[in-house]
């Protein structure tokens, strides 16, 4: 059974960088033909694709975020990962993990982790 | 602003059905069949209803269903059910960009 666990602070400073991390068991990040994904939610409002990081490890970005973004992978410790450099308060937000597979569908989701950005 | 357009609500009686629209284009929803609906309920993690325009997860009630046409895709929620009251987003594959977006997402209301 495929899950996923996202980890990492709650509270971040204006300016400083979010970082979190998504630990995978019953799959391999490294192997597959799936996309490893960030997905995050302001409060009260919709769904927001971050990004991803395909197996072989080429990554894509939502443009609105491009600059400010880095997804990366631990195969060793079959974990995949989200920096957000600059936060602001606009970056509060429930952040999830989730894997998309071949048929471009998500059928796997971290609980998510709600980080606040906040001084 | 999303580039897939969801009504903002629906609703619905006890038992009656419902459908949601997704409204893209030729690049995306109506581009292939890559197309799937999630169901988020307050508090919680999406959840995958509807892959493949039409397939639904192991174990999911068959309640559920998806179809297409043209540049619109549909979920129809038959027999309704207290339970179903949720926010529902579709996502669809876009062909010319290498990103990837869901629609803003329709809140079901069973009244």
């Amino acid at each position: 059974q495929v899950q996923l666990q996202e980890s990492g602070p709650g509270l971040v400073k204006p300016s400083q960088t979010l970082s979190l991390t998504c630990t995978v068991s019953g799959d391999s990040v490294s192997s597959g033909r799936n996309y490893w994904t960030w997905i995050r939610q302001p409060a009260g409002k919709g769904l927001e694709w971050i990004g991803r990081i395909y197996t072989s490890g080429v990554t894509n970005y939502n443009p609105s975020l491009k600059s400010r973004v880095t997804i990366s992978m631990d195969t060793s410790k079959n974990q995949f990962s989200l920096k957000l450099t600059s936060v602001t308060a606009a970056d509060t937000a429930m952040y999830y993990c989730a894997r998309d597979g071949p048929g471009y569908y998500f059928d796997h989701w971290g609980q998510g982790t709600l980080v606040t950005v906040s001084s | 602003q999303s580039a897939l357009t969801q009504p903002a609500s629906v609703s619905g009686s006890p038992g009656q059905s419902i459908t949601i629209s997704c409204t893209g284009t030729s690049s995306d929803v109506g581009g292939h069949n890559y197309v799937s609906w999630y169901q988020q309920h307050p508090g919680k993690a999406p959840k995958l209803m509807i892959y493949e325009v039409s397939n639904r997860p192991s174990g999911l009630s068959n309640r559920f269903s998806g179809s297409k046409s043209g540049n619109t895709a549909s979920l129809t929620i038959s027999g309704l059910q207290a339970e179903d009251e949720a926010n529902y987003y579709c996502r669809s594959y876009t062909s010319s960009v290498a990103y990837e977006v869901f629609g803003g997402g329709t809140k079901l209301t069973v009244l």
